[in-house]
């Protein structure tokens, strides 16, 4: 019962180096999604993807770059990365045509930037 | 501009007793609340949701109120118990059926005190 599972757990960079976050999920959603969270700032929305073969931008989508692989996978693209990309990455799933539909996350990953 | 806000960082209760935990927003679109609850080192999990056209929802020790002329929600647990010690998100939903359109507030921490 694996859920959405995010890899990895965690990842330390240096400036100017480039990294993808991979995210798969086994519950057959639609939508896939990813999330940074910073410390007293909650959680913003990175990029989505409402369904295969679609992505569109969130609330804070510069510096990153994502792939909708097939349905199952969903994968963030760091190609130069800043300090201010030090945060916990969260990646989560729903499915689609419902409303009030929630959204399944993954584990997080812990990525700093040096 | 914030417009899902969670003003009380933090809250302390004493195990039994009703936790309270607010949300304000300021968009009169949203058609759907969610909460979540977040462990640390894990990823957020739904708690709980209502409809823009409901005003209370209950799931066991868990209801949520709505209150539309005032833009405010609220998460009751009754009784706390230690084990709902976390970060509780409060989530609002624009029109559409993609969490996409899903606005987070910056969280509250919940300790319940045995």
């Amino acid at each position: 019962n694996a859920g959405v599972t995010q890899t990895p757990k965690f990842q330390v960079l240096k400036t100017g180096q480039s990294m993808t976050l991979q995210c798969a999920q086994d519950m057959n959603h639609n939508s896939m999604y990813w999330y940074r969270q910073d410390p007293g700032m909650g959680l913003r929305l990175i990029y989505y993807s409402a369904s295969e073969g679609t992505t569109d931008k969130g609330e804070v989508p510069n510096g990153y770059n994502v792939s909708r692989l097939n349905k199952r996978e969903f994968s963030l693209r760091l190609e130069s990365a800043a300090p201010s990309q030090t945060s916990v990455y969260f990646c989560a799933s729903s499915a689609l045509g419902r409303a009030n539909t929630e959204a399944f996350f993954g584990q997080g990953t812990r990525l700093t930037v040096v | 501009d914030q417009q899902v806000k969670q003003n009380s960082p933090s809250l302390s209760v004493q195990e039994g007793r009703i936790s309270i935990l607010n949300c304000d927003y300021t968009n009169s679109m949203f058609d759907y609340f969610l909460w979540y609850k977040k462990y640390p080192a894990e990823g957020p999990t739904f708690l709980i949701s209502i409809s823009s056209i409901k005003d209370k929802n209950e799931d066991g020790r868990f209801t949520v109120f709505l209150n539309k002329s005032a833009k405010h929600l609220s998460l009751h647990i009754v009784p706390s118990q230690p084990g709902d010690s976390a970060v509780y998100f409060c989530a609002a939903k624009k029109p559409g059926g993609s969490q996409g359109n899903l606005i987070f507030g910056k969280g509250t921490k919940l300790s319940v005190k045995p």
